[in-house]
């Protein structure tokens, strides 16, 4: 069964750039069936597609994240991860990885999330 | 204001059943698969329904899912105290923004 894991810092400065990594275990980041995702829950709030990654590199973003999101994969540390850039106090939320099953739209397993804060 | 719009809460006593509803349009659920998830209090979503109506494994068959034109249901029998919890609907919008969307999510309470 795969397992997913978010790591980064907890808190972030204004206007500077977010970093997060899922590790992945229980099955290859390279395996053709899956691609993989980023999922946001501001506090309070409902859930919010970032985007995903296939194993080929296509990337996919939420097209009002899309100049400030980056999501790239290494394959060599089994990790995808998440780059989002000029965070503002909107940006704090708990950041979820998943794998997504791109070709039916569902995220199968989920981490347990991380609470990033962005302050000013 | 989310693509996919659910009522914002729902209840009913326990051993009863609730319908979950979530309605979007020919762009995300009338052309995609609908999945759904549940979020207990401070944990992360679990993928409860996937292609419309197909149960990961180990989720009970008190859970059930439909679609139907652009909207879908999530219907839970025999409510349990467990079963409290915000659930969401999910697919793929293929509109110009394409991506992921999700609804707003639905508190269940079990009175």
């Amino acid at each position: 069964q795969l397992q997913l894991q978010e790591s980064g810092p907890g808190l972030v400065k204004s206007s500077e750039t977010l970093s997060l990594t899922c590790t992945v275990s229980g099955g290859s980041i390279s395996n053709t069936d899956y691609h993989w995702g980023w999922i946001r829950q501001a506090p309070g709030k409902g859930l919010e597609w970032i985007g995903s990654i296939s194993y080929s590199r296509t990337t996919y973003y939420k097209s009002s994240l899309k100049s400030r999101v980056t999501i790239s994969v290494d394959t060599s540390k089994n990790q995808f991860s998440l780059k989002l850039s000029s965070v503002t106090a909107a940006d704090t939320a708990v950041y979820y990885c998943a794998n997504w099953v791109a070709n039916k739209a569902y995220f199968h397993h989920w981490g347990q999330g991380t609470l990033v804060t962005v302050s000013s | 204001q989310s693509v996919l719009t659910q009522p914002p809460s729902v209840s009913a006593a326990p051993g009863q059943n609730v319908t979950i509803s979530c309605s979007g349009s020919s762009s995300n659920i009338g052309n995609n698969y609908v999945s759904w998830y549940q979020q207990l209090p401070g944990t992360a979503p679990k993928l409860l329904i996937h292609d419309n109506k197909k149960r990961p494994s180990g989720i009970p068959d008190r859970f059930s899912g439909s679609k139907s034109g652009t909207s879908a249901t999530l219907d839970i029998t025999g409510l349990q105290t467990g079963d409290e919890a915000d659930y969401y609907c999910g697919t793929w919008d293929s509109s110009l923004s394409a991506g992921g969307v999700f609804g707003g999510g639905t508190k269940l309470t079990v009175l």
